[in-house]
């Protein structure tokens, strides 16, 4: 299943909110988890079943969507978000990843 | 607090071997799926093999089938993954990660490690 995520990079003002879409080939349920990353960093995982925060995650990340079309939302950038974030969907073997949107400060 | 620390990354020739290392504690290990996925650089990560909990269950891409073999030491608290015939597109970070399933496998990663770097060049 090919994971493919846009914008590949979006500008945000700290404060801002970041929308950030992720389109699956096939459909893939509601199987679909949204990591960070940062520079040198591993991803750290921020949201499973599309919609679930991982523990410790703020609230001002949400993922809705489900079968084909996902979107990841922080509410109000904080600076510690700017980074890399890729979705994955685990529904369909083997497991694949999207190319990552960058989030950049405006 | 959940640790995964790699180890055994480095430069290699083509047709090269190396056996990457994964020490994990902070949680039972022996109790969960265990995952390697790599990143080359600028590039998003790929799965790159799995392993059940007793280690009698094994999986992977198709890119590595044949050449890699995932292994762990429940003893140990440790993931291996043996590297043969080695490739300049196997260049990578490669990071071991933690399946949150304990029962069935759900193929998404909730702890992973630092990474250690895989270059396979001549």
């Amino acid at each position: 299943t090919v994971m493919t995520q846009s914008p590949a990079t979006l500008s945000v003002s700290p404060g801002g909110r970041a929308t950030l879409s992720c389109t699956a080939s096939q459909s893939v349920s509601s199987t679909l988890a949204w990591y960070q990353q940062k520079p040198g960093q591993a991803p750290r995982l921020l949201i499973y079943g599309a919609s679930s925060r991982a523990t410790g995650i703020p609230a001002r990340f949400s993922g809705s969507g489900s079968g084909t079309e996902f979107t990841l939302t922080i509410s109000s950038l904080q600076s510690e978000d700017f980074a890399v974030y890729y979705c994955q969907q685990y529904d369909n073997w083997p497991p694949t990843f999207g190319g990552g949107t960058k989030v950049e400060i405006k | 607090e959940v640790q995964l620390v790699e180890s055994g990354g480095g430069l290699v020739q083509p047709g090269g071997s190396l056996r990457l290392s994964c020490a994990a504690s902070g949680f039972t290990f022996s109790i969960y799926w265990m995952h390697w996925v790599r990143q080359a650089p600028g590039k998003g990560p790929v799965w790159v093999s799995r392993i059940n909990s007793d280690g009698r269950s094994t999986s992977y891409a198709e890119s590595v089938k044949g050449r890699f073999t995932i292994s762990r030491d429940n003893a140990k608290n440790t993931l291996y993954l043996q590297m043969n015939s080695l490739r300049a597109e196997d260049t990578a970070v490669y990071y071991c990660a933690r399946d949150p399933s304990i029962v069935l496998v759900d193929d998404y990663f909730d702890y992973w490690g630092q990474g250690t770097v895989v270059t396979v060049s001549s």
